[in-house]
């Protein structure tokens, strides 16, 4: 079975742009996870889908939203890039909700903000 | 709310030690608790899951954490350190939403 797969892998971005990243879950998976990893910060969770629908969202402003495709693949989108936003993004699948199940993580998209 | 404090940024030991890693959560309800592994360029692996069923949780590659309520801990353990256990290890603690510890890096020296 096909792991998590995420594209692109590395991004550089202008402070003010804006970006998409995308996740393909494992083949039957309902639920995708976005997180963002830092050195400071460590990992944080950005949002969830399931099935569609954002099941559940993170602490982060506005400009990071999320979408969820009938196939289950996923978009994640950020507007206005800032310096900050500079992190490896990782996206998880799971069989069932993220908070009970297993988690599959992607290999990450690193962001590099200038 | 809940939080998840993982103690030790850092911990080194020497191959064939004992590999002790601490995590202590704070939950409102019974929380499913992890640990997840990253090895260096990758993504996170699951190491183990408590769901309530057992106290003592066995996971892949000799990790084994005993979660106790009392202590509010989920500590992971392996009786023997290899050099191929170097990595970042995640505590994580959910009932809703999943929350992650800071992480651990541990080092291995030979």
């Amino acid at each position: 079975k096909a792991g998590v797969t995420q594209t692109p892998r590395y991004l550089i971005k202008t402070r003010g742009q804006q970006v998409t990243l995308s996740c393909s879950p494992i083949s039957g998976h309902r639920s995708v996870s976005w997180y963002q990893q830092t050195p400071g910060q460590g990992l944080q969770f950005l949002f969830e889908y399931f099935s569609e629908t954002q099941r559940n969202k993170g602490n982060f402003p506005g400009r990071f939203s999320g979408r969820q495709f009938s196939n289950s693949r996923s978009e994640m989108n950020v507007s206005t890039l800032e310096l900050g936003d500079s992190a490896l993004y990782l996206c998880a699948s799971s069989s069932g909700t993220a908070s009970s199940y297993e988690q599959y993580f992607g290999p990450g998209t690193r962001l590099t903000v200038t | 709310a809940q939080s998840v404090t993982q103690l030790g940024s850092h911990v080194s030991v020497s191959e064939g030690a004992l590999v002790l890693l601490r995590c202590n959560y704070s939950s409102s309800v019974p929380p499913y608790l992890f640990w997840y592994v990253q090895y260096p360029n990758q993504g996170l692996q699951l190491l183990l899951k408590y769901t309530s069923a057992a106290t003592l949780v066995k996971g892949i590659n000799g990790f084994e954490a005993e979660f106790k309520k009392s202590e509010t801990s989920f500590h992971l353990t392996k009786p023997s350190a290899h050099m191929s256990d170097a990595a970042e290890y995640f505590c994580a603690v959910s009932d809703d939403k999943i929350i992650f510890g800071k992480g651990t890096r541990l080092h291995i020296l030979p």
